[in-house]
């Protein structure tokens, strides 16, 4: 069955950069993209960007660009999200999703379980 | 303050059938599909309805979308406990290049 297991739990600072992984299996890793979403504490969801791990095309939501870089490594079926100069406000819970396709429609069909970064002096 | 709206809450009695709104505007809904996820919380989302209508394998029959201009629907029929969640409304948005979500609605079963 379809896994995607992250990273556990992350305390920085202000300022500071963090990394979060993403280990899927059972599935050929290349042939979908991944995505990552962040939740902050009582909030709804919010799309940070994708990685298509066969070319290694991304995209990201504009509001995060210049400080977010995904990256995968397609000989460990593992998908990275860096997100850098940290502020109080990245405190979240951030999950990577496998991103399927229908009908030229994407969607988010399996989620890892979460990863919760904490921003804080 | 979320691109896509939808109620905060709703509640319905168990067995009875209750929707959930969304709406948007010609960037994201009328000219993207939907999907909808539910969130127990606690745990990660996940997918219930698919390219505004369709369902994953392995969900409930009970749970229908639909879409029509720039809003769309959730319905829960035959409402169970353990349908409490929050759900989530989600769509590509073509001005902002990128995914934009409703704000959740939580469902209370009374």
């Amino acid at each position: 069955q379809v896994q995607l297991v992250q990273s556990g739990t992350e305390v920085k600072k202000p300022g500071a950069s963090v990394k979060v992984s993403c280990k899927a299996s059972g599935y050929t890793f290349i042939t979908y993209g991944i995505s990552w979403l962040r939740q902050a504490p009582g909030q709804g969801l919010e799309w940070m960007g994708w990685i298509t791990p066969y070319n290694g095309n991304t995209n990201y939501a504009q509001n995060l660009q210049g400080r977010v870089t995904m990256t995968t490594d397609t000989s460990t079926s593992t998908a990275y999200m860096e997100l850098m100069s940290l502020r109080s406000d990245d405190t979240a819970v951030y999950y990577c999703a496998r991103r399927a396709i229908f009908g030229g429609a994407y969607y988010f069909d399996n989620w890892g379980q979460g990863t919760l970064v904490t921003v804080s002096s | 303050q979320s691109v896509l709206t939808q109620p905060p809450s709703v509640s319905e009695a168990p067995r009875q059938r209750v929707t959930i709104s969304c709406s948007g505007s010609r960037f994201n809904i009328e000219n993207n599909a939907v999907n909808w996820y539910q969130q127990v919380p606690g745990k990660p989302p996940k997918l219930l309805v698919y390219y505004d209508h369709l369902l994953p394998s392995g969900v409930s029959d009970r749970f229908s979308g639909s879409k029509s201009g720039t809003s769309a629907s959730l319905a829960i029929s035959g409402l169970q406990s353990e349908d409490e969640a929050d759900y989530y409304c989600a769509s590509w948005d073509d001005s902002l290049n990128g995914w934009v979500f409703g704000g959740g609605t939580k469902l209370t079963v009374l």
